[in-house]
């Protein structure tokens, strides 16, 4: 299957600092990329929709000035968290959707763990 | 507006023992897609399942199936003979087409544990 990879896996971070998160489909070319963020215990929530060589569409509540994203290729999306405050404390993970015929598959990366502290 | 419902937020089964996880969604689209992920504990998203909306046949795929039910806005998934290996957070997802395509509605997700 598609394979979708992210680095890094796990990150610790002062706070005030930045931290870039990216996530790359290896095998076939992504013109939609999508950024979840989870909580320990919660579900996924998507922060925003990433398409290829236009800005991201972010969801209600997520600020896109902290939350930088950049999909600057058909293959690489990138998360930088501007800022970072403890409560930016989570799990983030990135999908990819292949383009063309096969519907709205999609395929998740592995997830980065970011502490903030 | 979208939405999916995983009332059951823990269930602890004994092994062998059959479990089903339950999962009801909202959507005004007529075209729309359902999921399952498996959430192990080291957190990368493992896909069990796709169904779109026209397709309301039922799904067997080795000890896991899966009942797809418009009537009820239902889409459950059950585990036969559960081993301590499916231990893990189930998510149930709900996508829809058009200009949405591709973004996944997650529900709250179902911790199941299953003890040896």
């Amino acid at each position: 299957g598609a394979v979708v990879s992210q680095h890094p896996s796990r990150v610790i971070c002062k706070s005030g600092t930045s931290v870039k998160i990216e996530c790359r489909s290896l095998d076939f070319q992504a013109t939609t990329m999508f950024w979840y963020r989870q909580f320990p215990k919660q579900s996924l929530m998507l922060m925003a929709t990433s398409n290829e060589g236009s800005k991201a569409t972010y969801e209600q509540g997520v600020e896109k000035d902290k939350f930088l994203i950049n999909h600057a290729s058909l293959t690489l999306s990138t998360l930088t968290v501007t800022s970072a405050h403890p409560e930016d404390s989570s799990f983030y993970i990135c999908s990819a959707r292949r383009g063309g015929g096969r519907g709205y598959e999609q395929y998740f990366g592995p997830g980065t763990r970011l502490t903030v502290t | 507006a979208q939405k999916v419902t995983q009332a059951q937020t823990e269930i602890s089964v004994v092994e062998k023992e059959d479990v089903t996880l339950d999962c009801v969604y909202e959507t005004r689209d007529t075209t729309y897609y359902l999921f399952w992920y498996k959430q192990p504990p080291s957190g990368e998203l493992v896909f069990l399942i796709r169904r779109n909306s026209f397709d309301e046949q039922n799904e067997i795929s080795g000890r896991y199936s899966w009942n797809f039910q418009k009537s009820t806005s239902s889409f459950n998934f059950t585990i036969t003979a559960s081993q301590v290996v499916d231990s893990a957070v189930y998510f149930c997802a709900l996508s829809e087409a058009g200009n949405q395509g591709g973004k996944l509605i997650f529900g709250q997700g179902t911790e199941l544990s299953v003890k040896p």
